[in-house]
């Protein structure tokens, strides 16, 4: 069975905290993907890599970073967190063709105080 | 920039009943369309996806969607609808290389189904 995992299903930060949310997957996929999801907004692309060591940035990758050291593994990064970035945090992979779906983990819940 | 649009917020459908989620796309070329559902706190599962081929599409848990290249839509649909079907679906396009082919979602129609 097919898995991508996040580190965490809930998280609580203060104001200007450093926050790491790591993800996981099993499937030697090449493209990894960090979205959030709001209420009425939908899913927005905050970061990708199609590689190791390789990132871009999404559509809203302010505040955000990301870091991918090994295939199966991609962190998102938020450098100084801020009550705006409280937020479900999805990860998903995909391999690299055009026509095969992407693999989601489970969320994170991040709550910033 | 390839997108969707879902036009509803919310369906409600009694069980038992037919039931269409909405989803049109803009895009150059020739789309690649999904659906997923997202049950309460928990991440996006697939559906279904549309690359090439037959129109109607069949996908997991009974569901199934109609692609229309005339009216540019890639409604999501079931023959009889359950309690358990409620939950969060999304349509999604697929981006091209320069995304890493990212989906690009709509906002999301929230399915309710009453007994």
């Amino acid at each position: 069975d097919v898995k991508v995992t996040q580190s965490s299903r809930y998280l609580v930060k203060r104001t200007g905290e450093k926050v790491f949310l790591e993800c996981v997957q099993d499937m030697d996929h090449e493209n990894m993907f960090w979205y959030r999801q709001d209420p009425g907004l939908g899913l927005r692309l905050i970061y990708f890599s199609y590689d190791v060591k390789m990132k871009e940035k999404g559509d809203i990758p302010e505040g955000y970073s990301v870091s991918r050291e090994k295939k199966e593994r991609f962190s998102l990064i938020l450098e100084s967190a801020s009550t705006n970035q409280t937020s479900m945090y999805l990860c998903a992979s995909t391999s690299g063709g055009s026509s095969t779906e992407a693999f989601f983990g489970q969320g994170t819940r991040l709550t910033v105080v | 920039a390839q997108s969707v649009a879902q036009p509803e917020d919310q369906v409600n459908v009694a069980e038992g009943n037919p039931l269409t989620v909405k989803c049109t796309y803009s895009v150059s070329g020739n789309p690649y369309l999904f659906w997923y559902v997202q049950y309460p706190n928990r991440g996006l599962q697939f559906l279904l996806k549309y690359i090439t081929g037959d129109n109607l599409v069949k996908g997991s848990y009974g569901f199934e969607a109609e692609f229309n290249k005339s009216q540019t839509s890639f409604h999501l649909k079931k023959p009889s609808a359950l309690v358990s079907d409620s939950a969060l679906y999304f349509c999604a396009v697929r981006d091209g290389p320069n995304s890493g082919y990212a989906l690009n979602f709509g906002k999301g129609t929230s399915l309710l189904v009453t007994p």
